[in-house]
C-alpha cells in the first residue's frame, strides 16, 4: 500500500499567507524527504529530515517530523507567486524495502493567488 | 551544469516497439533510481541500481530492464510497449548511506514523457 499521503490534495492561498501541507506514513523510516515539482518540470528537493530529528528549517520552509504519529508537515512562510506547484513527501523506508528508493505521496497542489 | 539528464524529453512511438531512454548524472553518485509518474502524479519506484546491485520493484513488468554500462549512466530499455506505459519517467541518482541508514537526497532528471499510440 501506498506510503506516503498528502493532506490537503490542493490548497489555494493568497500570496504573503502561510502555506501548511500534512503528510503521513506507514512503515519506520530513515527520513522524510520533501520535494516540489512545477507543472511539466523534474521534481527539487526542498528539505531532508532524519528519523531522529523533530524540526527543520531550511529559508522560507519548516519541517516538523513526529515518529510516533508517522506524520509530517511542510511550513512555507510568507508565500510567493513562484511557490505555486506541486509538494511531494517520500520517505526513505528502514529497513529499505522493495525497490529501496523512495516512497512518494500523492502530493499537495499549491496554488498562490496573487 | 545539468546534474541528472535524460534523454529524449518527449517519447511517441506506437504499441509493440522497444524504445530506450538514457540517464546521466555528473554528481558522483553511488545509486541511480528509475521512477515512473502516472496521469495522476502519482511517484513509484521501479528500479535502484548500486554498484552492480539491481533492486526490482516487483509491480514492473520484465518488458522493463535497466541497464548500466557505468556508474554515471543508468538507461531504461521497454520491450514490447502497450498503452499503460504511457507516463512520465524520472531518473533520479542519490549516495548511499553508511550502515543501513538508507539514502540521502535525491536529484531528479528533466523527465521522459513516454506517449504509447
Amino acid at each position: 500500500s501506498q506510503q506516503g499521503e498528502e493532506d490537503p490534495q490542493a490548497l489555494s492561498i493568497q500570496e504573503g499567507e502561510n502555506a501548511t501541507m500534512n503528510c503521513s506514513y506507514k512503515t519506520s523510516i530513515n527520513n522524510l524527504q520533501w520535494y516540489r515539482q512545477n507543472s511539466g518540470r523534474g521534481l527539487v528537493h526542498l528539505i531532508l529530515i532524519r528519523s531522529n530529528e523533530r524540526e527543520k528549517h531550511s529559508g522560507r520552509l519548516r519541517v516538523t517530523l513526529d515518529t510516533s504519529k508517522k506524520s509530517s508537515s511542510l511550513l512555507i512562510t510568507a508565500s510567493r507567486a513562484a511557490d505555486t506547484a506541486s509538494y511531494f513527501c517520500a520517505t526513505d523506508a528502514d529497513p529499505g524495502g522493495g525497490a529501496d528508493g523512495l516512497t512518494f505521496g500523492k502530493g499537495t497542489h499549491l496554488i498562490i493567488q496573487p | 551544469d545539468t546534474a541528472v539528464s535524460q534523454t529524449p524529453k518527449y517519447l511517441v512511438t506506437q504499441m509493440g516497439n522497444d524504445k530506450s531512454i538514457k540517464c546521466e548524472q555528473n554528481l558522483g553518485h553511488d545509486t541511480m533510481y528509475w521512477y515512473k509518474q502516472d496521469s495522476k502524479k502519482f511517484l513509484k519506484i521501479m528500479f535502484s541500481y548500486n554498484n552492480k546491485e539491481l533492486i526490482i520493484n516487483e509491480t514492473v513488468p520484465n518488458r522493463f530492464s535497466p541497464k548500466s554500462p557505468d556508474k554515471a549512466h543508468l538507461n531504461l530499455h521497454i520491450n514490447s510497449l502497450e498503452l499503460g506505459d504511457s507516463a512520465v519517467y524520472f531518473c533520479a541518482s542519490s549516495h548511499r548511506l553508511a550502515g543501513g541508514r538508507g539514502t540521502d537526497t535525491q536529484y531528479f532528471g528533466p523527465g521522459t514523457r513516454l506517449t504509447v499510440l
